[in-house]
């Protein structure tokens, strides 16, 4: 059972314009959601995360939204620059709960085109 | 200061045999949390130990073990190994573990088994 989806498997877009990364999730206990960025070779780089109790956070180029009817949640990126592309992941968690366990999405590969 | 380590890169094990693969949390980390990243999918977490002991584990079988030593560090072992077990194994260190605290990610050992 794949708690958090991302349905998108790749996302190209242009240099310049607004990349958007969208992901499901069906489990109302998770209450805490986070973006990893991740390059080949190298671990998932922490991006961005929101709580619950908010339903937007920014942090310079990237902004995260919240729909909790929906159960959906969106990583807004903008403007887009070609060292954006990788692999963005989703994660989900019950923050109170006292183990940080992550559940993931598949990921989307972003490609930004110069 | 340092970041999260893993050892060793690459790995190619035969079915049947065992695997230690090891994890350096960053300076300050009391939280080591471990996941494997099959090919095409996200991270899917294994264990985490918090202060030498497990806290929390996933959907993996018992041949799946994990220890946190004194400093912090840990290791993840791997008995009677599968053809399935080939994947990215990735640790991530916290400063402890409840959720709201970010999980800073390795670059993983990939291990193949034939």
């Amino acid at each position: 059972d794949q708690q958090v989806k991302q349905n998108s498997p790749s996302l190209s877009v242009q240099e310049g314009r607004i990349s958007i990364l969208n992901c499901d999730y069906t489990n109302s206990m998770f209450d805490y959601f986070l973006w990893y960025k991740k390059y080949p070779a190298e671990g998932p780089t922490f991006l961005i995360s929101i709580s619950s109790i908010k339903d937007k956070n920014e942090d310079g180029r990237f902004t995260v939204f919240l729909n909790k009817s929906a159960k959906h949640l969106s990583l807004h990126i903008v403007p887009s620059q070609p060292g954006d592309s990788a692999v963005y992941f989703c994660a989900a968690s019950r923050g109170s709960g006292n183990t940080g366990k992550l559940i993931f999405g598949q990921g989307t590969t972003l490609q930004v085109k110069p | 200061e340092t970041g999260v380590t893993q050892s060793p890169t690459h790995l190619i094990k035969t079915r049947g045999q065992q695997v230690t693969l090891r994890c350096s949390s960053q300076s300050g980390h009391n939280t080591v949390s471990w996941y494997q990243q099959a090919l095409g999918q996200g991270p899917q977490f294994i264990f985490q130990y918090y202060r030498e002991e497990e806290n929390g584990r996933g959907n993996f079988p018992p041949r799946f073990s994990g220890l946190q030593f004194p400093n912090y560090s840990s290791e993840l072992n791997v008995n009677a190994l599968e053809l399935d077990d080939s994947a990215l194994y990735l640790c991530a260190s916290s400063l402890d573990s409840l959720a709201k605290n970010i999980q800073y990610f390795g670059a993983g050992t990939r291990l193949s088994v034939l």
